[in-house]
């Protein structure tokens, strides 16, 4: 059973601190969507990647926040430095282009909770 | 921006109770997505919607894609306390990108 892994599942920190948060995608799928959850805002897209090329990224926050994917097997969120309002679940939803649209099939998900 | 709106925003109903929720928008879409979130997992998808007044099922689980494609509804048949959960609508337009509702928190009495 194919599934999106995330790590960690469970990140706390203190404000200031770098947080590395990785995704590791279901083989075969070339797209990877990273959202921020929060109670307020609901799910917040933050950055799209299709065949490990960014191609949005407008909903993160640039100062502090990058986005890469090293190979096809990896993407990584990176928070430096981290602040309590980073404080969200993030999700890592990864799928394949086509269509009318692109499939998403989301990981367990990192709580982050930034002190 | 494109405003979404997801409602009710909660429900409490008994076991063997329909539910009903929906999102409507001032937009035009081109898809509809309805997922659902367990507690501490990511949402999964239940349904996909492609075309103005479409009606799909899955299971216990119907949605229909509105005629004037700025609306969705989902219904639950005779809910069981595994439906519990959030449930989001996830509409897409031109630019491929899926807006996400606020979601229904659903709690099912046993």
């Amino acid at each position: 059973d194919a599934r999106v892994t995330q790590t960690p599942r469970h990140k706390v920190t203190e404000m200031g601190q770098e947080v590395t948060m990785r995704c590791q995608p279901i083989l075969g799928h070339n797209t990877v969507f990273w959202y921020r959850q929060t109670m307020m805002q609901g799910l917040e897209l933050l950055a799209y990647f299709r065949n490990r090329a960014p191609l949005d990224d407008s909903g993160m926050p640039k100062d502090r926040f990058s986005a890469e994917m090293p190979d096809a097997t990896l993407a990584t969120l990176k928070i430096q430095p981290s602040e309590p309002r980073d404080s969200a679940v993030y999700f890592c939803a990864t799928g394949t282009s086509g269509g009318t649209l692109d499939t998403q099939y989301f990981g367990p998900g990192t709580r982050l909770t930034v002190l | 921006g494109q405003q979404l709106n997801q409602s009710p925003q909660s429900m409490f109903i008994q076991e063997g109770e329909d539910v009903s929720m929906n999102c409507t928008s001032s937009s035009i879409f081109n898809t509809w997505l309805w997922y659902k979130q367990d507690p501490g997992e990511g949402p999964v998808l239940l349904i996909a919607l492609y075309k103005a007044g479409e009606l799909t099922s899955n299971g216990r689980l119907t949605a229909q894609f509105g005629i004037t494609r700025k609306d969705s509804f989902l219904n639950i048949s005779a809910s069981i306390p595994s439906d519990v959960g959030i449930y989001f609508c996830a509409p897409a337009g031109n630019n491929r990108k899926l807006i996400w509702g606020l979601g229904t928190s659903l709690a099912v009495n046993p």
